[in-house]
């Protein structure tokens, strides 16, 4: 198994560029939830999903959009990149039963 | 959403317990206290879950007092590889997903 896929590792934008972050999870949980972290900072949340075609909002949602495609798939989308939005993003799932969130291993997003 | 206080940075040395306290004087009822652990270039990793009293597993031991305004990570005899920040957590479950809040986490260092 798996468990919690991110694509890409890296990747670098100049501004108003726009990309999509990819999340996938083979874990069967039903929780999707993306973070991003700055250098030296914890991790905020930027939009979550409680179940396959439900999304909504976290801390920081301002200049983002999300897909949750399927049961697997949670998608990030950056519509026009700002140097604000550099940060390594966290997309993680949990097990309703122990409430324990599973996190990938990361995307290192650079806008110039 | 109930937010925590934990020491910046500690210092410990191979073989000690370490002890990390974290405060969370307006946890709600139905919230429960959560650890995480996260090494760099990496996503956090659950280490231990309670909601009062005292809960142990093969790695931590979580003491919660009854008002439940604090909550004490006790890690035994600690070794080189546990140098990593560690985020204490309280959860607050909103529409069937949980919304953790990461503070800036407490930077654990073992000295040989």
């Amino acid at each position: 198994n798996a468990g919690v896929t991110q694509t890409p590792k890296f990747q670098v934008l100049k501004t108003g560029q726009s990309m999509t972050l990819q999340c996938a999870q083979d874990m069967n949980h039903n929780s999707m939830y993306w973070y991003r972290q700055d250098p030296g900072m914890g991790l905020r949340l930027i939009y979550y999903s409680a179940s396959e075609g439900t999304t909504d909002k976290g801390e920081v949602p301002n200049g983002y959009n999300v897909s949750r495609l399927n049961k697997r798939e949670f998608s990030l989308r950056l519509e026009s990149a700002a140097p604000s939005q550099t940060s390594v993003y966290f997309c993680a799932t949990e097990d309703r039963s122990s409430y324990e969130q599973y996190f990938g291993p990361g995307t290192r997003l650079t806008v110039t | 959403l109930a937010k925590t206080t934990q020491p910046i940075s500690m210092d410990s040395y191979e073989g000690q317990e370490v002890n990390i306290t974290c405060s969370h004087n307006n946890i709600a009822t139905n919230d429960y206290i959560t650890w995480y652990q996260q090494f760099p270039s990496q996503g956090p990793r659950f280490i231990i879950q309670g909601y009062k009293t005292k809960v142990t597993n093969e790695v931590a031991s979580l003491f919660i007092p009854a008002d439940r305004k604090s909550s004490t990570l006790s890690l035994p005899r600690v070794s080189l590889s546990d140098t990593a920040v560690y985020y204490c957590l309280v959860g607050d479950e909103y529409q069937g997903a949980q919304k953790l809040v990461f503070g800036q986490g407490t930077r654990l260092t073992i000295n040989p």
